[in-house]
């Protein structure tokens, strides 16, 4: 158990839709990554926050979009959802989110849009 | 172009057959590079950094090493249990604090 958790564990929705999926970083940990998993893409950075600024922004589309809280927990928004967006979400977290730190991930969110 | 490649993609040994699986990486100013364990639907379980040429480190029947192209992960002796997708990431200047991953490396261990 890395300390890092998300919910739901499934998400199952209908094209269009708009869904949030929510992470809580380890304890003591300020930084907070979410990437996307696919079949044929591999892991995709998205996004990193810190202490609830946006740091870095990988490929993430524009329907998308997430924030930090001041309790330094993650919500990833995902709106007008496509076939394509049908996925595992993973979120990770780090001490600092600084250099050669490592990165410990949650259990994902698998969203499957029909 | 920087470029994170894992070799083979898939890989089927024999409990007790030992094997290593490869990590390229052509990038600029690497910061760091991550080894991680991901079983299927599941997050990546983290396994070793290792931050400079020459550098080893150990974790039971794993041994990951690092040279200025490529990084090694040996599997000794392993059991069906090192089943598992084994991914690379690497921590580069281009890339600020972000890991860029490989695809991974498809272990099967058969009993």
């Amino acid at each position: 158990d890395s300390g890092v958790t998300q919910t739901p564990k499934h998400l199952i929705t209908a094209t269009g839709q708009r869904v949030t999926l929510r992470c809580s970083p380890r304890s003591g940990d300020l930084s907070v990554y979410w990437y996307q998993q696919s079949l044929d893409q591999g892991l995709q950075f998205l996004i990193q926050y810190y202490n609830g600024e946006e740091r870095a922004k990988g490929n993430i589309l524009e329907r998308f979009s997430a924030q930090q809280f001041p309790d330094l927990h993650s919500e990833l928004n995902l709106s007008s959802l496509e076939l394509g967006d049908s996925a595992l979400y993973f979120c990770a977290s780090s001490s600092t989110g600084g250099r050669q730190e490592t990165q410990y991930f949650g259990p994902g969110t698998r969203l499957l849009v029909l | 172009e920087d470029q994170v490649t894992q070799s083979p993609e898939a890989l089927r040994l024999q409990e007790g057959e030992s094997s290593s699986l490869n990590c390229s990486y052509t990038v600029s100013g690497l910061r760091g590079l991550f080894w991680y364990r991901q079983d299927p639907g599941k997050g990546p379980e983290f396994l070793f950094t290792l931050y400079s040429a020459g550098e080893e480190k150990e974790k039971e029947r794993l041994k990951a090493t690092l040279t200025k192209k490529e990084s090694f992960l040996h599997i000794t002796a392993p059991k069906p249990e090192d089943s598992a997708t084994y991914l690379c990431a690497v921590q580069a200047r281009n890339y600020g604090q972000n890991f860029v991953f490989g695809p991974g490396t498809r272990l099967s261990v058969l009993p």
